[in-house]
């Protein structure tokens, strides 16, 4: 069966801090995963995807196979990313698998 | 550019009430269109998706159902509300190409669904 986890349900760190938010899937087929946000009254709203191997607002996620994880990274965290970031599986073309969240405090 | 609109945005209903929540997308056609719960501290759970006017999948038994009466039109409903039927609802709708996936979804504003 297909799942996604997100072990952090609030991960703190300081402005201009790396940080880490982490996603592990488990899903028997090829893993179509993606990266969405939250920000403060506003709608959930794509991140970004695997398969466009791209760096939005400075965050990138590389899908690991051997170790089924898609963490999502940025070297130096803004104030503005705080937000609630889910990961998510997309399966069977139509279905999708989100995991529970992880609340991203930067602090000033 | 395509939007969705989902409403109300809030709703009080009494237990055993019946349930109407309503979901179009402007912009496109034939979307895919789903609608989730998302219970406090918990991710996203998907409870129906429907590729087409008529094709409802249901993923969660439950107390609730779902419709399309239109392309881009998509209703979620219950006869008869019970308590842990409150949460967060959030429509979405994806682009729907065949054989195709990596289409990411596009949310709703959502509704707060209170139950008492």
């Amino acid at each position: 069966a297909q799942r996604v986890t997100q072990p952090e349900k609030l991960l703190s760190v300081f402005k201009g801090a790396p940080v880490e938010l982490k996603c592990n899937y488990s899903y028997s087929g090829s893993p179509e995963l993606f990266w969405y946000v939250q920000y403060s009254r506003q709608r959930l709203q794509l991140l970004l995807r695997h398969i466009s191997r791209e760096s939005i607002k400075g965050f990138t996620a590389d899908l690991n196979k051997g170790e089924t994880s898609f963490h999502l990274k940025k070297p130096f965290a803004q104030e503005e990313d705080s937000a609630m970031y889910y990961c998510a599986l997309q399966y069977n073309f139509n279905k999708f698998y989100f995991g529970s969240g992880t609340k991203l405090n930067v602090k000033p | 550019s395509q939007t969705i609109h989902q409403w109300p945005a809030t709703l009080v209903q009494p237990v055993g009430s019946p349930l109407s929540l309503e979901c179009t997308v402007e912009g496109t056609s034939n979307p895919n269109l789903y609608w989730y719960r998302q219970a406090a501290g918990r991710g996203l759970q998907l409870l129906f998706y429907s590729v087409g006017i008529g094709q409802i999948s249901s993923e969660v038994p439950q107390n609730l159902s779902a419709s399309r009466p239109q392309d881009r039109q998509f209703i979620l409903s219950s006869k008869k509300l019970l308590l842990s039927d409150s949460g967060f609802y959030l429509c979405a709708w994806s682009p729907r190409r065949r054989g195709r996936s990596n289409q990411p979804q596009h949310f709703g504003d959502g509704t707060r669904l209170s139950i008492l």
